[in-house]
């Protein structure tokens, strides 16, 4: 079945670039979760999303970065400006939600490795 | 301090022997104690996961938590040159706002070399 997809795969920029990473979750899923993993790093929390809204914003960097979500579905991870510190892994996650009673796991799309030059 | 503590390794082991993993964390409030494994360039996929103290088995793994001492292991027997990826231990918020948010270990890379 389908699983997270994200796009790219792959984002090469120049510093000062804007970027937009999109990420499609599961369908019905209605929790979705932005992470970003540095080199040898473990996953730092970005900002989650309960439907459409974005309870949760804490992890973001920097004014820099915003997301938005379409209803349940689609979202987009937005860098203005970038910088190198920005360089990363970007993962999306989704998962049923919180309705899901007890554990709800998160399944995790391939990510986008941002490099920036 | 960091929420979740991991040594990040690497740890080279042969194959068949038995690993052993670990975490310690800081937050009581955590229920849910989970392991993720990370193969090379691909997303995090949950492994197995244990609600509250005691010992769960799935083949030849062995999640363990000690709430006592905020202490969280995962035992790998017989490992399998297959079983080469990252290893990472993840604590999600129970609720409020947050929910669902996992807090990450460092993350472990383990080789198991034929």
């Amino acid at each position: 079945g389908a699983g997270v997809s994200q796009s790219p795969s792959n984002k090469v920029t120049e510093k000062g670039k804007d970027v937009e990473l999109r990420c499609d979750p599961i369908s019905g899923h209605t929790a979705l979760y932005w992470y970003r993993q540095r080199l040898g790093q473990g996953l730092e929390f970005l900002i989650y999303f309960q439907g459409n809204s974005a309870p949760d914003k804490s992890g973001l960097p920097s004014d820099r970065f915003s997301a938005e979500r379409t209803g349940e579905s689609v979202s987009t991870l937005t860098i203005q400006r970038t910088q190198q510190e920005d360089s990363a892994v970007y993962l999306c996650a989704s998962s049923v939600g919180a309705f899901a009673g007890g554990m709800d796991e998160q399944f995790f799309g391939p990510g986008t490795r941002l490099t920036v030059l | 301090q960091k929420e979740v503590e991991q040594d990040p390794g690497p740890l080279s082991v042969p194959e068949g022997a038995i690993v052993s993993l670990n975490c310690t964390y800081s937050n009581s409030a955590f229920q849910y104690f989970m392991w993720y494994r990370q193969y090379s360039r691909k997303g995090p996929e949950l492994l197995m996961y244990t609600y509250s103290s005691g010992n769960k088995e799935d083949g030849r793994f062995t999640a363990q938590v000690d709430k006592s001492s905020k202490y969280i292991s995962l035992f790998i027997r017989d490992s399998q040159p297959s079983d080469s990826a990252t290893y990472l231990c993840a604590l999600p918020n129970a609720g409020g706002t947050s929910y669902g948010k996992l807090t990450f270990g460092q993350g472990t890379i383990l080789t198991v070399h034929p």
